[in-house]
């Protein structure tokens, strides 16, 4: 069975940074892209970052490109993060999701609350 | 950047009637479209890739057609369960980009 549990989530004032971990289980995990996907209260989903597999390409929205990271440590079966400059329209529950065989998001985890506030 | 837009916002339906809901993309995306539901305090669940193929467990009432840029997703006789946000998710290059949602809710 799939499972990703996301974690790193919390209040952060303006500014500052987070790290989120996303932990897969269940599947090969080096070979499939992840992605975050974020909604903030009361809002649709909003994709954010990807990176693949096999070959770890990134991508990004215009959103955060430039202070947002995403990375992955196949040996931990766990993909990052990196939330830097934080503002308060960042505020959301951030969601990791497996790529399917195409771009879809095939499986997702529970979320986790990333609050921007001073 | 391709825009998705769903229609409509909200759909009022009786359990066991037909919910017809819309997606339209600003440009082509071919047969790359996903539909989401999502339930209250849940994370999203897939439905239907390939604009019409159904994901591992979906119930036959849920259906997926289109192609281009007119998407529908059909639930064909609502169960209770199925009272949700529904998304429609282009995958035809980056960035990826969600419709802003239909609200299935008893009429």
């Amino acid at each position: 069975e799939v499972q990703l549990l996301e974690s790193g989530g919390g209040l952060v004032q303006p500014g500052g940074s987070l790290r989120l971990s996303c932990a897969a289980s269940g599947f090969t995990f080096s070979i499939y892209g992840i992605y975050w996907v974020r909604q903030a209260p009361g809002e649709g989903l909003e994709w954010v970052s990807a990176i693949g597999g096999p070959t770890p390409n990134t991508h990004y929205a215009d959103s955060v490109k430039g202070r947002f990271t995403i990375s992955r440590d196949n040996s931990k079966n766990t993909v990052y993060l990196q939330m830097n400059s934080l503002r308060a329209d960042d505020t959301a529950v951030y969601y990791c999701a497996k790529r399917g065989p195409e771009f879809y998001l095939e499986s997702w985890g529970q979320g986790t609350r990333v609050t921007v506030s001073s | 950047e391709i825009v998705m837009t769903q229609s409509p916002a909200t759909l009022s339906v009786s359990p066991g009637d037909r919910a017809t809901l819309s997606c339209r993309a600003s440009q082509s995306v071919s047969s790359r479209l996903a539909w989401y539901q999502q339930k209250p305090g849940q994370s999203p669940r897939l439905l239907i890739y390939g604009a019409s193929t159904r994901a591992t467990a979906i119930p036959a009432r849920f259906s997926g057609s289109g192609s281009g840029t007119e998407f529908t997703l059909t639930i064909s006789s609502l169960q209770s369960e199925d009272f949700a946000l529904y998304y429609c998710q282009h995958y035809n290059g980056w960035p990826l980009t969600f419709g802003g949602g239909t609200k299935v809710e008893i009429k």
